[in-house]
């Protein structure tokens, strides 16, 4: 079954530096991945996604790449701000059903004003 | 509401008591999901609901978890005779299905299992 990493577990970055996450996928028919942000006592949120069509999505102050071939996607957080500060979750689809996904571990992120 | 709503917010339960958990997805969103987070852990999918299809439930831990969706809306998550290591963050979250897949999660219940 498709399995999902993701490192690191924890970051720590000093407000304005970039902050990435990166994360490694198992099932090669995998064509949806989403990236959630969960702040403390809350339910995950959706902030950005990519499907397989492209390499690059950008959202203000959000990207996100895929390497299909080598079956691993990033996050990348510019221009950091303390409100950037919360758990991260990657995840991948399970083959090509785009509805039903499996989540990496989560990466701790600390944005230091 | 809005949102996915989940109740109770926070539940105490006695090792071996039997606990519902409750989510009602957003109107109209006809894929629903149950997924368990353990302190400091990622999300364990538990079960997926979607219209009339019959439920994936490949990610329950156990006999002892079961799940329904009424009425394609509301759902139950019951765990019988609770472990200690039930204790967890129940998920819920719902989405409009198909290729419009961003699931809107609920704040989830806290349970601890004593």
């Amino acid at each position: 079954g498709e399995n999902v990493e993701q490192h690191p577990s924890t970051l720590s970055v000093q407000e304005g530096d970039s902050a990435v996450i990166k994360c490694t996928y198992s099932d090669s028919a995998s064509n949806y991945f989403p990236w959630y942000k969960q702040e403390l006592g809350k339910g995950p949120q959706l902030i950005i996604d990519i499907r397989s069509n492209v390499g690059e999505k950008k959202d203000q102050r959000i990207a996100v790449t895929l390497n299909k071939t080598a079956k691993h996607f990033s996050l990348h957080i510019t221009e950091t701000q303390p409100e950037d500060s919360a758990v991260y979750f990657c995840a991948a689809s399970i083959g090509a059903s785009y509805d039903k996904v499996i989540f990496g571990p989560g990466t701790s992120l600390s944005v230091i004003p | 509401g809005a949102g996915v709503s989940q109740s109770p917010s926070n539940k105490v339960t006695e090792k071996g008591k039997d606990v519902e958990l409750r989510c009602d997805p957003i109107s109209g969103h006809t894929a629903l999901y149950w997924y368990r987070q353990s302190l400091g852990q990622g999300l364990e999918f538990l079960i997926y609901f979607q219209g009339n299809s019959a439920p994936d439930k490949s990610g329950l831990p156990s006999d002892r978890f079961s799940a329904e969706r009424t009425g394609g809306s509301v759902s139950t998550l019951t765990i019988q005779r609770t472990q200690q290591e039930d204790s967890a963050v129940y998920l819920c979250a719902s989405s409009l299905g198909g290729q419009d897949t961003e699931a809107f999660f609920g704040q989830g219940t806290r349970l601890t299992v004593v």
